[in-house]
């Protein structure tokens, strides 16, 4: 069956480093996409990986190695508007009726102190 | 910068009545979704659209939603009659396709709440 696994919360101090791991075991892959989900709104696209390595864009940046089924995003310099809900979405091609369908964890939901 | 519009953003409603939702995406992008998102999950896909045929509703409880995309560009998504258990936030998206960097956007949802 189709599986991704998140943190459920995670609490980091203003100005630090925080790492939201993802790990996925889906019937095929054809990219993993991070979102970003303030309380209450929609997700928003932060990133995408369908290679394996590091994608970095701004203080955000993205890992994935698609041999340990394992990706990770790393928020740098933390700002307290940061505090939100971070989905981890795999796109799969052979699950359901249509192609490359796109299946989303249940979100970690970060929370950034002072 | 373009943006994906639903509306309305709230809804209340009893059970049993009928409910409409409606969702303007991206101009251009030929793949709309709908998806429903209960509190503290992911989003769940109920039905997508490639411009205006339906690709995958395997999730759509059929029974009493149905899901339309007349001309493929806006889509209207019904729920007829409502229950308790539908209480949760629609969200409609749309991408130019569903392949390579074809990315998901998201429209800012509707909150529905079935009394």
């Amino acid at each position: 069956g189709q599986n991704i696994d998140q943190p459920t919360e995670m609490t980091a101090t203003e100005g630090a480093i925080v790492q939201i791991n993802c790990t996925y075991q889906t019937s095929g892959f054809n990219g993993l996409f991070w979102y970003q989900q303030h309380a209450g709104e929609a997700p928003t696209f932060l990133s995408y990986n369908v290679l394996d390595g590091l994608e970095e864009k701004g203080r955000f940046s993205s890992f994935l190695s698609r041999s340990k089924g394992y990706s990770y995003l790393l928020l740098k310099e933390l700002q307290m508007k940061d505090s939100a809900s971070y989905l981890c979405a795999v796109r799969d091609p052979y699950y359901g009726g249509a192609a490359n369908k796109l299946i989303f964890g249940t979100g970690t939901l970060l929370a950034v102190q002072p | 910068e373009a943006e994906v519009a639903q509306s309305p953003r709230y809804k209340i409603t009893e059970k049993s009545q009928a409910v409409a939702f409606w969702c303007d995406p991206i101009s251009g992008h030929a793949t709309l979704y709908w998806y429903r998102q209960i509190l503290g999950q992911g989003p769940e896909l109920l039905v997508q659209f490639q411009d205006e045929s339906v690709v995958d509703d395997s999730q759509l409880p059929k029974d009493r939603f149905s899901a339309e995309r007349l001309k493929g560009v806006d889509s209207t998504l019904k729920i007829q009659p409502a229950e308790l258990g539908d209480s949760a936030m629609y969200l409609c998206a749309s991408s130019l396709g569903t392949s390579g960097t074809d990315t998901q956007y998201f429209g800012p949802g509707t909150r529905l709440t079935v009394l």
